[in-house]
C-alpha cells in the first residue's frame, strides 16, 4: 500500500519551454502531497504543499508563478515548470501524506529534468 | 529557524558490522521522527518512524529516539552491501501538520 507514482521520469526540453510532472497516489487518496527539489549532492528541498482543492502553499523562495501546483483530485498532483532554464535542471520529487492522514510521507519516484 | 543535523559521511563500516546512524534537531518540541533510505539517483523509501522515546525495531532496523537530547539514531545490524546508500533523517517541527524538515543525510558504506 501507499504507492506513489511520477510521470515522466525524465524529460528534456529546451530553455523557454513549459513542463507538467504529474503525481499520482495509486492506491490510496491524498489530500495533501508535498513537491521537493534535490540538486545533486543535495539534500531535499521542500517546494511547496499542494492541498486538493486548494492553493498550494510555496516555501520562501520558489516562485509560484514559475512553479505551478494543481492538486484537482484526491489522487493527482501536478507540478508545471514554466519557462524552464537551465539552472531549473533537478531531480523534482514528489511526495504524498499517507492514508488516513498520517504524518508519513510516501515519495514518488521522481522526475529528472533537465533543460538544454 | 527549524534544523536537522546530520554527519554527512561516508561512515564505512564492514558487512556484517552494525552501523550507526546518528541525528539531532533544533525544537525541543518535535513528536515525529524518520529514517527514509535514499539510493543514488533514486528517490527516498520510508524506513522507519518513531514517536515516543526510547527504541523501535523492525527487522534489522532499530530506531532510538531521546526527546530531552533532541537526538534520534537508527542502528542498522548485519549490514549488508546493499545497506550502502544515504540515509535521511526527518523531522516533524509541528504536531498536526505533515511538513517534514530533512538532514542533508548520511552517506553508508558497507564493504563486503
Amino acid at each position: 500500500g501507499a504507492v506513489v507514482s511520477q510521470h515522466p521520469s525524465w524529460v528534456i526540453c529546451k530553455s523557454g519551454t513549459s513542463v507538467k510532472i504529474e503525481c499520482r497516489s495509486l492506491d490510496f487518496q491524498a489530500t495533501t502531497m508535498f513537491w521537493y527539489r534535490q540538486f545533486p549532492k543535495q539534500s531535499l528541498m521542500l517546494m511547496a504543499t499542494s492541498n486538493e482543492g486548494s492553493k498550494a502553499t510555496y516555501e520562501q523562495g520558489v516562485e509560484k508563478d514559475k512553479f505551478l501546483i494543481n492538486h484537482a483530485s484526491l489522487t493527482l498532483s501536478t507540478l508545471t515548470v514554466t519557462s524552464a532554464h537551465p539552472e531549473d535542471s533537478s531531480f523534482y520529487i514528489c511526495s504524498a501524506r499517507g492514508p488516513r492522514g498520517g504524518e508519513t510521507q510516501y515519495f514518488g519516484p521522481g522526475t529528472r529534468l533537465l533543460v538544454l | 529557524q527549524k534544523e536537522v543535523e546530520q554527519n554527512s559521511g561516508p561512515l564505512s563500516v564492514p558487512e556484517g558490522a552494525i552501523a550507526s546512524l546518528n541525528c539531532t534537531y533544533s525544537d525541543r518540541v518535535s513528536q515525529s521522527f524518520f529514517w527514509y533510505r535514499q539510493y543514488s539517483g533514486k528517490s527516498p523509501e520510508l524506513i522507519m518512524s518513531i514517536y515516543s522515546n526510547g527504541d523501535k525495531e523492525d527487522g534489522r532496523f532499530t530506531a532510538q529516539l531521546n526527546k530531552a537530547s533532541q537526538y534520534v539514531s537508527l542502528l542498522i545490524r548485519d549490514s549488508q552491501p546493499s545497506d550502502s546508500a544515504t540515509y535521511l533523517c526527518a523531522v516533524n517541527f509541528r504536531s498536526g501538520y505533515s511538513t517534514l524538515t530533512f538532514g542533508k543525510g548520511t552517506m553508508l558504506l558497507v564493504s563486503p
